[in-house]
């Protein structure tokens, strides 16, 4: 089965970058993606890379996709307080339903002030 | 509606109980998903309406599991005799036919069964 993998924990100063790093399992994954969870709160998309492009900027956010690794990382530039949140990397293998994402266990992104 | 709704917020429930967990997705949108997310673990795909009819059922975990959306819309997740193994957060997705193919989650229904 399908096993995307993250480090569990991540704590940083505000204003400090923070870099969260994903194993995927799959190379032929056409989509991967971001979400970030806050307590009692959905998930919410925060971005999604396609597999023919390297890197992808939006504002804050760096998402950096090294196919031959399988190693996908996103970096949040000047972390904020609101930054802390639960951050699940995600992928849809080539061939899987559209929308059947893969999730991580999430990393606890703590940002102390 | 605005967002992806879902019912009840929280249910306990005893074992070998049957449970009802509903979801009214953002108007106009005809997929639908369900997933569970266990404590600490990330979700995990249930199942997959396009339209009325289950397009993807192979994540539900046993027979004891069963969705439905009968008018393309609102959908119900029921499952029967619950086992304290189920307690998790069900969460309800849904997707604009056209776009980005963004899944919007709603806040999910807690399940604890004792």
């Amino acid at each position: 089965g399908e096993d995307v993998e993250q480090s569990l924990f991540l704590s940083v100063r505000e204003g400090d970058s923070s870099v969260i790093n994903c194993t995927y399992t799959d190379s032929s994954s056409t989509y991967l993606y971001w979400y970030k969870q806050e307590p009692g709160a959905g998930l919410q998309l925060l971005t999604y890379i396609f597999s023919n492009m390297d890197m992808k900027q939006d504002q804050r956010l760096t998402v950096l996709l090294n196919k031959k690794d399988k190693h996908l990382s996103l970096r949040i530039a000047d972390t904020q307080t609101g930054d802390s949140a639960i951050y699940f990397c995600a992928e849809i293998p080539r061939g899987s339903t559209l929308g059947r994402l893969y999730f991580g266990r999430g990393t606890q992104l703590t940002v102390w002030p | 509606g605005a967002g992806v709704s879902q019912t009840p917020s929280n249910k306990v429930t005893e074992k070998g109980k049957y449970v009802e967990l509903r979801c009214d997705p953002i108007s106009g949108h005809t997929a639908l998903y369900w997933y569970r997310q266990s404590l600490g673990q990330g979700p995990e795909f249930l199942i997959y309406f396009q339209g009325t009819g289950a397009a993807d059922d192979s994540g539900l975990p046993n027979d004891r599991f069963f969705a439905v959306r009968p008018e393309g819309s609102v959908s119900t997740l029921k499952i029967q005799r619950t086992e304290r193994g189920d307690s998790a957060v069900y969460l309800c997705a849904s997707r604009a036919k056209r776009g980005t193919g963004e899944l919007f989650f709603g806040e999910g229904s807690r399940l604890t069964v004792l």
